[in-house]
């Protein structure tokens, strides 16, 4: 998974509850993002990072905050937990848009059931 | 990892076959188009890339063929194996440089 990692990779939490996701990354890209999975929908984009102290919105970010205080850190925080965020989380990393590529790269997800 | 139960179409086919997985894309303006990959409790793995001012580009038994007449993508997997059972997605790069996926598609291999 190219240097990503998520942590936790499971929680179970309850309503109204404040969660933080955590992705670190060990190789040093400027870009990262925090996607959603949902059954029907695909990913969806939350927010994403574009440098330390850079973030902007994605597509679904209603309810999520994100901090990025270092390159390899981007924290992603539901301050009031609600049943519709049960999803599957999944961080990702890329570089600037190189010639030809535009990848980015995928953690393992973390899996969050609000009950 | 963790995979959700996605309730998608699927494509089943005979190991050694080919396989063809279509996607339809939706802003005419998009001139980046990938392929991923989604195992089984894994995240999604690029598998190739194509631009808009081409029609075709391979890869390693991969290839994608792109349509923009119809807005219109295909990947090609020649010679199936098992390991390809996987959800495929297609995305693209709307014009704020961010990837819009599709919904994928589940293939099945079966010997």
């Amino acid at each position: 998974d190219a240097g990503i990692t998520q942590s936790p990779r499971h929680k179970v939490t309850e309503t109204g509850t404040p969660v933080t996701l955590r992705c670190h990354q060990t190789e040093n890209h400027r870009y990262m993002y925090w996607y959603r999975q949902d059954p029907g929908h695909g990913l969806r984009l939350i927010h994403y990072s574009y440098g330390v102290k850079d973030t902007d919105k994605g597509e679904v970010s209603d309810g999520y905050s994100v901090s990025r205080s270092k390159t390899e850190d981007f924290l992603l925080t539901l301050e009031s937990a609600t049943s519709s965020q049960t999803s599957v989380y999944f961080c990702a990393i890329s570089e600037t848009l190189l010639a030809g590529a535009y990848e980015q790269y995928f953690g393992p997800g973390t899996r969050l059931t609000v009950t | 990892g963790e995979s959700v139960g996605l309730h998608l179409p699927t494509l089943s086919v005979q190991e050694g076959d080919n396989s063809i997985i279509n996607c339809a894309y939706s802003n005419s303006a998009s001139d980046y188009f990938i392929w991923y990959k989604q195992e089984s409790g894994k995240g999604p793995q690029f598998i190739i890339d194509i631009r808009s001012n081409m029609d075709k580009r391979q890869g390693q038994r991969v290839t994608v063929l792109l349509n923009k007449t119809v807005k219109h993508l295909s990947l090609q997997i020649a010679a199936t194996q098992p390991g390809d059972s996987a959800v495929y997605f297609c995305a693209e790069i709307d014009n704020t440089d961010k990837l819009i996926f599709g919904t994928g598609t589940r293939l099945q291999v079966f010997p």
